[in-house]
């Protein structure tokens, strides 16, 4: 399944798929990206993170690619777990350098066992 | 380590109260933010400091006080409880800001102005 960023905050997707969750950003200034997840009543929790002068970053069942010429940001979830059913943000430096982050609105995964 | 705490959990205040968030870290990171959640929306920066004695005001910060006078603490003074200060308030931490690594979050206050 796939979701086209902040249009669509929901993503359904079937126990043992891949996730792609995307979200757009408007500032071509960024230069740091980093994914969160939040776990209902929780604090967000960090997931992975990509420098604008990379394209691609593999965790451990998670990738996240940047896509500067169209300023898209993806975290793809490899073999989708239970556990894996939170809100999932983005969030960016808008200005280079060391700045505080702007966190996107977030997306739901609900994981169909 | 504890990480990063915060109390309380849960509160109601009436309009016009007073109250202060605690939020404390041992985790000896010079950084520390305060920002708020709004139920379905994601996280608005409302203050930060980069070092005891140091703080700047982030995205939403009319209604809001912080302070920072240790390593240690931080917290966030709401003078004159308003409705539309109703949201869960998650302090964080980290070694810089962003590009210096990740952020890490207390378990949240849920905070509700009747």
């Amino acid at each position: 399944g796939e979701s086209v960023g902040l249009h669509l905050p929901t993503l359904s997707v079937q126990e043992g798929d891949n996730s792609i969750i995307n979200c757009a950003y408007s500032n071509s200034a960024s230069d740091y990206f980093i994914w969160y997840k939040q776990e209902s009543g929780k604090g967000p929790q960090f997931i992975i993170d990509i420098r604008s002068n990379m394209d691609k970053r593999q965790g451990q069942r998670v990738t996240v690619l940047l896509n500067k010429t169209v300023k898209h940001l993806s975290l793809q979830i490899a073999a989708t777990q239970p556990g894996d059913s939170a809100v999932y943000f983005c969030a960016e430096n808008t200005r280079p350098g060391n700045t505080p982050l702007v966190f996107g609105k977030g997306t739901r995964l609900s994981v169909i066992a | 380590n504890a990480g990063v705490t915060q109390t309380p959990k849960f509160r109601i205040l009436k309009i016009g109260q007073s109250m202060t968030l605690q939020c404390a870290q041992d985790m000896n990171h010079n950084y520390m933010y305060w920002y708020r959640q709004d139920p379905g929306m994601g996280l608005k920066l409302i203050y930060y400091s980069v070092g005891a004695g140091i703080t700047d005001k982030g995205e939403v910060p009319n209604g809001y006080n912080v302070s920072r006078s240790t390593t240690e603490d931080f917290p966030l003074r709401l003078e004159l409880a308003a409705p539309s200060q109703t949201s869960v308030y998650f302090c964080a931490t980290g070694k810089g800001l962003a590009g210096v690594g990740e952020q890490f979050f207390g378990p949240g206050t849920r905070l509700t102005v009747l």
